[in-house]
């Protein structure tokens, strides 16, 4: 069974500063998906980026980018030019298509990410 | 397109109540999912589907039970709740096919069980 792990339940950073979650995973396989997701006040998820495990390159979304590590098992978060509105719940998350009804996401405990003005 | 909707939004039950919560998505997506959001462990699947008239159990399934009589319905439910239960519950689907199956999740359904 794959696991994901969040070690940093609660952060903060200054309004406009640069601030990384981390997130590190368990699985055998070799083709997977792995995703942020977003939770504000409002409790909506919102899916923040994506990353397919077979490509090298690392996913960017205009202020969030991903490192990915893929034989550390390591998929952590960067939010550059912090805002207050990033202030959320911020979750990684794994899935395997491999087989059909399989894409189950598998999620970690979460990141309490706070943006101080 | 009002993407997944769940109802009610909130919700408070007796141990031993029954109740219902109902998923609905217009996007005509083949699979829905149903999690439960506990404080300090994350999002953790209850039961899915991956289409209609067909359901599946995911990790925490104990309690529950679900139907898919309609493909844009998705029903979670709870025949005799307990205290434990008390939990968000968030409905989500997703397209079968495609490369990768982006979830979209609805709104949340905070249940308290007393």
């Amino acid at each position: 069974a794959q696991t994901v792990t969040q070690s940093q339940p609660e952060m903060s950073v200054q309004e406009a500063e640069t601030v990384t979650l981390s997130c590190t995973y368990d699985t055998s396989e070799n083709n997977y998906y792995l995703f942020w997701y977003k939770q504000p006040p409002s409790r909506q998820m919102i899916l923040v980026i994506r990353q397919e495990a077979y490509k090298q390159q690392n996913a960017t979304e205009n202020r969030f980018s991903v490192n990915f590590q893929k034989a550390a098992k390591s998929f952590s978060l960067k939010i550059s030019d912090s805002q207050l509105g990033d202030t959320a719940m911020y979750f990684c998350a794994f899935m395997n298509p491999l087989f059909f009804g399989n894409e189950k996401l598998t999620f970690g405990t979460g990141t309490r990410l706070t943006i101080i003005p | 397109n009002a993407g997944v909707t769940q109802t009610p939004k909130f919700r408070v039950l007796k141990t031993g109540q029954s109740m219902t919560l109902l998923c609905a998505q217009d996007m005509n997506h083949e699979y829905m999912y149903w999690y439960r959001q506990d404080p300090g462990m994350g999002l953790r699947l209850i039961h899915y589907s991956v289409g209609e008239g067909t359901t599946a159990k995911g990790e925490v399934p104990d309690g529950y039970n679900v139907s898919r009589l309609k493909k844009q319905n998705f029903l979670l439910g709870l025949e005799s709740a307990a205290p434990s239960q008390t939990s968000v519950y968030f409905c989500a689907s997703s397209l079968m096919l495609g490369s990768y199956n982006e979830q979209f999740f609805g709104p949340g359904t905070r249940l308290t069980v007393l």
